[in-house]
């Protein structure tokens, strides 16, 4: 059981908003700690999509979009496309387990 | 920016041990942290732990405390990850991924992946 939590899937009609919550804990989001969040599209390795919360790195289209608030952060994905379809991991440090933790996964299907 | 080579997929019986290295390609790791990170077949990520090679220091996940070793040679430009007393379940991929700050744990960019098979 990971120490983040995520809905194992979420999908969305080409065009639609869909949303990724990440809930932790008083150990790990609560506490402060900076969420990130990793796109893995198959047959690929994860890549950096969100980093500390809300920022893009270069060439992450501004569809993309984080936030955090309390022991929660969220992922947003506009104008959803079908090249979207893939994992998505976020990403924290917890104190409890003295290091990083990743939530479970959730899977992007475009209808 | 450096590019990471990972070494070749592996076959191992369990209780045996693997070493997976892991080349900086177009510069070193002096200045970067290297983190290793697994991902079970059709499962999510799992962080096993880092090493500071500037600092020479090192941090694990508990999971993998006492099993896993995580080194880097004396000209940064390379890095290994082993890890002992293999069971089925630790067949996955592992990855090295890189941090540009020691002090944070995000993951800037990823390598190829290694898959390591355990089987009898």
């Amino acid at each position: 059981q990971s120490v983040l939590t995520q809905p194992p899937s979420v999908s969305g009609a080409p065009g639609q908003r869909v949303t990724i919550s990440c809930t932790g804990s008083s150990s790990n989001i609560g506490a402060g700690y900076d969420v990130h969040w990793y796109q893995q599209l198959p047959g690929t390795a994860p890549s950096l999509l969100i980093y500390s919360n809300i920022n893009r790195p270069s060439g992450v289209p501004d569809r993309f979009s984080g936030s955090k608030s309390g022991t929660s952060a969220s992922l947003a994905i506009t104008g959803l496309q079908a090249d979207d379809e893939g994992d998505y991991f976020c990403q924290s440090y917890d104190i409890t387990m003295s290091g990083s933790v990743f939530g479970a996964g959730t899977k992007v299907t475009v209808l | 920016q450096v590019q990471l080579v990972q070494s070749g997929a592996e076959v191992k019986k369990p209780g045996s041990s693997v070493k997976v290295s892991c080349e900086a390609s177009g510069g070193t790791f002096t200045n970067l942290v290297i983190n290793w990170v697994r991902q079970a077949p059709g499962q999510g990520l799992e962080w096993m732990g880092r090493i500071i090679p500037l600092l020479r220091i090192t941090n694990y996940a508990q999971k993998f405390q006492g099993r896993v070793t995580i080194t880097a040679d004396k000209s940064t430009t390379a890095a290994y990850m082993e890890l002992t007393s293999l069971r089925s379940e630790d067949t996955a991929l592992y990855y090295c991924a890189i941090s540009r700050a020691s002090g944070s744990y995000l993951i800037d960019f990823w390598g190829q992946g290694t898959l390591v098979t355990v089987s009898s």
